[in-house]
């Protein structure tokens, strides 16, 4: 799996978009962006996975650059329960089915109200 | 939304003494993982389970540690002779056709006396 590089830590204003970085510039063809978060003392949880285009769901946004060597995670609107450690993972989505997922140190977000 | 369920929540056991831990994955999921967190440390993969086999391991997974799937819904990790250095969250998680991401339940927090 390809490395990633991910800001330490980051705050945002309750209210204000969170956007998280991930740089990735070792990505290979076949290699998604995903993304997981960790509010405290709960699992991971998964948010959302993307190729090449940008995806939207319920939770997020995913924009990842044309040359696919950086993506950012938007929170659009942040409330205080979006507070946790985001995991940027690059991993190829369908390599036989079962895969690890080899999660790194994150960005601890810090929602502020 | 369907989830994965962990029991129980908090384990204490004497070292050296057996501790089975439970988890009841999504139910029209295929794919079985184990994870744990030492406090303070990354979310390390242990052991990935698949068609009622082992299909990956990592070095962590040694001779101690075994899976099984003993029903239709439940998906266990046995630790035969605890350690301290066993003392950590145990997290486990489901994913259902090839690729799709992992959904993983709020952890098993083992403490070894």
């Amino acid at each position: 799996d390809a490395k990633t590089t991910q800001p330490t830590s980051m705050d945002c204003a309750e209210g204000r978009a969170a956007n998280l970085p991930c740089n990735h510039s070792t990505i290979s063809g076949n290699e998604y962006v995903y993304w997981y978060r960790q509010i405290h003392s709960q699992g991971p949880q998964y948010i959302i996975h993307g190729l090449k285009n940008n995806e939207t769901n319920e939770m997020a946004s995913l924009i990842i650059t044309e040359d696919r060597k950086s993506s950012t995670l938007i929170l659009p609107h942040a409330t205080l329960r979006d507070t946790a450690v985001y995991y940027c993972i690059v991993r190829v989505a369908n390599s036989g089915g079962y895969q690890k997922v080899t999660f790194g140190t994150g960005t601890k977000l810090q929602v502020i109200p | 939304e369907p989830e994965v369920t962990q029991t129980p929540s908090h384990q204490v056991t004497q070292m050296g003494q057996e501790v089975i831990l439970r988890c009841v994955p999504i139910s029209n999921h295929l794919y079985f993982y184990w994870y744990r967190q030492i406090l303070g440390q990354k979310v390390e993969f242990l052991v990935s389970f698949y068609n009622n086999e082992i299909s990956e391991k990592s070095e962590i997974f040694d001779d101690q540690f075994s899976v099984e799937r003993p029903d239709g819904s439940n998906f266990t990790l046995k630790i035969r002779s605890t350690k301290l250095e066993d003392s950590a969250m145990y997290f486990c998680a489901s994913s259902g056709e090839q690729g799709k991401p992992q959904h993983f339940g709020d952890g098993t927090r083992l403490s070894i006396l």
